[in-house]
């Protein structure tokens, strides 16, 4: 398996354009979530999806930041507009629906809004 | 609501000393926890899982143990080199599939 893929690797953008960051799971894998890294916050968890469904979206900062998941294998995160202090690494993971199984991160996103 | 603290923040080591990183976390009602290792400007690389029914899982010089009712995880790291110099963080599931991080301990080993 490829594992968890995201694309594009990095991002730079000017403030205010909308910003599309894409992430394809591994195959059967029921989970999928999107991180955000920063320095001075870690790690936060903006949003997971069960089986194509938003689960918990109470990590997502803004009406600026949307998620999708139209099927099983692409899940896309738009920021729209975007602003400097978005800029972040995004992580994508995914997990099987079993409890015993760990996580599985993607390569990330590397986003700078200027 | 599930916190995991990992203490030290950083800690710098010479070259072919044991490494012990701490891990706690205040809700004992986990599915299992995870180690990883993360490089500068790089992803998550999972190393270590281990069940909430097990004490302790191992992989080459990895050995990782876990107080589940104690809310504690400890990553030793035997016989350090210089390529173990990375962040390393722990996380645990719990309901919901969810996973809760801690804030990492940055870890420099010195040739």
């Amino acid at each position: 398996d490829a594992g968890v893929i995201q694309s594009p690797r990095h991002e730079v953008t000017e403030m205010g354009q909308e910003v599309t960051l894409r992430c394809k799971p591994i195959s059967g894998h029921d989970y999928l979530f999107w991180y955000r890294q920063t320095m001075m916050r870690g790690l936060e968890l903006l949003i997971y999806f069960n089986n194509n469904v938003p689960i918990d979206d109470s990590g997502m900062p803004e009406d600026r930041f949307s998620a999708k998941m139209p099927n099983a294998s692409f899940s896309t995160l738009k920021i729209q507009p975007s602003e400097p202090r978005d800029s972040a690494v995004y992580f994508c993971a995914s997990t099987p629906r079993e409890e015993n199984y760990g996580y599985t991160f993607g390569s990330g996103t590397r986003l700078t809004v200027v | 609501k599930q916190e995991v603290t990992q203490i030290p923040a950083a800690l710098s080591v010479p070259e072919g000393e044991n490494l012990v990183l701490n891990c706690s976390f205040t809700d004992s009602a986990i599915y299992n926890l995870q180690w990883f290792r993360q490089d500068p400007g790089k992803g998550l690389t999972s190393l270590l899982l281990i069940q909430s029914s097990q004490r302790e899982q191992t992989s080459g010089r990895l050995n990782a143990s876990l107080d589940k009712s104690s809310g504690r995880s400890t990553l030793y790291i035997a016989a350090s080199q210089p390529g173990d110099s990375a962040t390393y963080l722990c996380a645990v599931k719990a309901a919901g599939n969810k996973l809760t991080f801690g804030g990492g301990t940055r870890v420099l080993v010195k040739p």
